[in-house]
């Protein structure tokens, strides 16, 4: 069984620090990986994808894949209030399906 | 911006009874997928749809479930006899590309219908 498993959280940061999310997958020939944000009964929003090994900066997050440890992070940078959400950890499936993690709630206190 | 459109945003109905949950891709998207989230728990892969074939279906997607393309826009997912446990809400998504390393086979969802089977 493929699985994807993320720290249920609450994460709790304050206003302006830097935020980090941590997921880890089962499944070494994984390719593609991305991050989603949900608001409280919304929809999965992506905020990024990563292919390759390393860093990826888009504005405050980066994201960061380690493939040898099956390791992919989030980073978000003076945090907001407004990005307290629950983030999701996806990995897409040989055959296409995205294969969510339980998601890390996080909350960024004024 | 092109968006992934879905209705009804909340569904009501008796165990047992039928239902269809529609969806509209994004408009140069190729590829169709249902996902469902029980309250509280991850989000779950159903189906994914390609050139009028289901690619893919989860253990989830039994014989109770079918999923139909019935024109060039709508997406559906029909429930043939609803049970407490389908409750949940239901997440439509499309990409253009299946495998990719780029934003091509990125998927984006729509806002959900929330199914709520008494």
């Amino acid at each position: 069984q493929k699985e994807v498993e993320q720290n249920s959280g609450p994460l709790s940061v304050p206003e302006g620090a830097i935020a980090s999310l941590n997921c880890t997958y089962s499944d070494r020939g994984s390719q593609s990986f991305f991050w989603y944000r949900q608001y409280s009964g919304k929809s999965p929003e992506l905020i990024m994808f990563i292919y390759s090994n390393g860093d990826k900066e888009d504005g405050r997050f980066t994201a960061q894949l380690n493939k040898a440890s099956q390791y992919v992070s989030l980073l978000i940078r003076d945090s907001q209030p407004s990005d307290s959400a629950t983030y999701l950890c996806a990995v897409k499936g040989p055959e296409g399906k995205l294969i969510f993690g339980q998601g890390t709630e996080l909350s960024v206190k004024p | 911006e092109p968006e992934v459109t879905q209705t009804p945003s909340h569904q009501v109905t008796q165990m047992g009874q039928e239902v269809i949950l529609r969806c509209v891709p994004i408009s140069n998207h190729l590829y169709f997928y249902w996902y469902r989230q029980i309250l509280g728990q991850k989000v779950e892969f159903l189906v994914s749809f390609y050139n009028n074939e289901i690619s893919e279906k989860s253990e989830i997607f039994d014989d109770q479930f079918s999923v139909e393309r019935p024109d060039g826009s709508n997406f559906t997912l029909k429930i043939r006899s609803t049970k407490l446990e389908d409750s949940a809400m239901y997440f439509c998504a499309s990409s253009e590309a299946l495998r990719a390393s780029g934003e091509a086979d990125t998927q984006y969802f729509g806002p959900g219908t929330r199914l709520t089977v008494l």
